[in-house]
């Protein structure tokens, strides 16, 4: 079975210019998250879709930052405009929810994260 | 506030010796806590699940266990391909959000 799929899986860009990330989840799950990791930060949530729908973005750090869903196979991650401290893989990850009520005794196996390879952006 | 801190941030061993991997972790309620392994320039890989206090997991030379307050994912006999970077998280019953350790980078000498 094929995993979480993302590309680019590099982009070097230069100050100002639109980044536009993509990542196809995994057939059949119905949650997507976009993830951040750096040294000084480690992984961090940016945005979280169920459904197609963004239930929780924020973790998004600015205005640059936009978040799309628009059907349940394909999402992007855009940003405009890209900075230097953007640099940084951006992580695309999917998971299995029956849906949005959690409950307090806990779904075992449904809310495993499966993550892709990731997007290494520089931003010069 | 949820936290996950993990210990030590790096550690070596010679191939073979035995050793154990700390998350400690505050949460309001867990729903899970979640080990995943990291390679260079790859995405954390999935390991275990763990639910409740007293629950372990085996999956070849490592082994996963859970307390109130912290889990420990021991790695019996390792070898070099063992060497990664293994990442804790937990999961709170109220969220659905992943909170994340800054890992363990282990390298396993031959």
């Amino acid at each position: 079975d094929a995993g979480v799929i993302q590309s680019p899986r590099h982009e070097v860009t230069e100050m100002g210019q639109e980044v536009t990330l993509r990542c196809k989840p995994i057939s059949g799950h119905n949650s997507l998250f976009w993830y951040r990791q750096t040294m000084m930060r480690g992984l961090e949530l940016l945005i979280y879709f169920n459904n197609n729908v963004p239930i929780d973005d924020s973790g998004m750090p600015e205005d640059r930052f936009s978040a799309k869903m628009p059907n349940a196979s394909f999402s992007t991650l855009k940003i405009q405009p890209s900075e230097p401290r953007d640099s940084a893989v951006y992580f695309c990850a999917s998971s299995s929810r029956a849906g949005l009520s959690l409950g307090t005794s806990g779904r075992k196996g449904t809310d495993t994260q499966y993550f892709g390879p990731g997007t290494r952006l520089t931003v010069l | 506030e949820d936290q996950v801190t993990q210990s030590p941030e790096a550690l070596r061993l010679q191939e073979g010796e035995s050793s154990s991997l700390n998350c400690s972790y505050t949460v309001s309620g867990l729903r899970g806590l979640f080990w995943y392994r990291q390679d260079p320039g790859k995405g954390p890989e999935f390991l275990f699940t763990l639910y409740s206090a007293g629950e372990e997991k085996e999956k070849e030379r490592l082994k996963a266990t859970l307390t109130k307050k912290e889990s420990f994912l021991h790695i019996t006999a390792p070898k070099p391909e063992d060497s990664a970077t293994y990442l804790c998280a937990v999961q709170a019953r109220s969220s659905y959000k992943l909170i994340f350790g800054s890992g363990t980078r282990l390298l396993v000498r031959p």
